[in-house]
């Protein structure tokens, strides 16, 4: 199975922020790399697909590039609605794995 | 609007079976891949299941091989896990994930519904 791991666990902000996330790959040669976004006690949202898609709604302050092994997920300007614990996850194989996960707290 | 509705959860004793449902609706269900994901007490995102549109093939995350079965009912538009032999490392809320396209993300989720395996 494919391993992701992200860094760091936790990252504190401040709004305004230029944030970015890593998300580190156990084997290279795909780009089926998407990033989600979870608040609590809510279920994860699709934030961007294929490595660098934004998904349909999705403000354009959020920006996903990489390859390889190593892919990263940017926040341009961090606003409020954006604390929240972000997750990488692969689906190049038909087993699709996560990221630990990567809490965005305030400042 | 694509929705996906959770249901089945509840409390098992260790050793015990039980079945989540996912019903889907707005889209139509036959066409994509779907999964279950879970996600333990303030832990992680872990895949569980996903099975192909028309039901033919199916893979597992290696600590429910054996143990749960994800299946589906196209003229239902339904999704299901049956999960035996429950221990306590299977306590999560469940969810349902949308697969786009055959090699997708995971564009829509259930609300999810929590599965506690405790005596």
């Amino acid at each position: 199975d494919i391993q992701m791991t992200q860094s760091p666990s936790t990252l504190s902000a401040s709004v305004g922020d230029r944030v970015t996330i890593t998300c580190r790959a156990s084997q290279s040669g795909s780009s089926w790399l998407a990033w989600y976004q979870q608040k609590p006690g809510k279920a994860p949202k699709l934030l961007i697909y294929k490595t660098s898609n934004l998904e349909s709604g999705v403000p354009s302050r959020f920006s996903g590039s990489g390859s390889g092994t190593e892919f990263t997920l940017t926040i341009s300007s961090l606003q409020p609605d954006d604390f929240a614990t972000y997750y990488c996850q692969q689906y190049n194989t038909y087993s699709p794995t996560f990221g630990q996960g990567t809490k965005v707290e305030i400042k | 609007e694509v929705q996906l509705v959770e249901s089945g959860g509840g409390l098992v004793q260790p050793g015990g079976s039980l079945r989540l449902s996912c019903a889907a609706s707005e889209f139509t269900f036959s066409s994509h891949w779907m999964s279950w994901v879970r996600q333990a007490p303030g832990k992680g995102l872990e895949w569980v299941a996903n099975i192909k549109q028309d039901g033919s093939d199916k893979y597992y995350v290696d600590s429910v091989k054996g143990r749960f079965t994800i299946s589906r009912d196209n003229a239902k538009n339904l999704l299901y896990l049956q999960m035996n032999s429950l221990g306590a490392e299977d306590t999560a809320v469940y969810y349902c994930a949308r697969g786009r396209g055959t090699k997708g993300a995971f564009d829509y989720w259930g609300q999810g519904t929590l599965v506690t395996v405790s005596s």
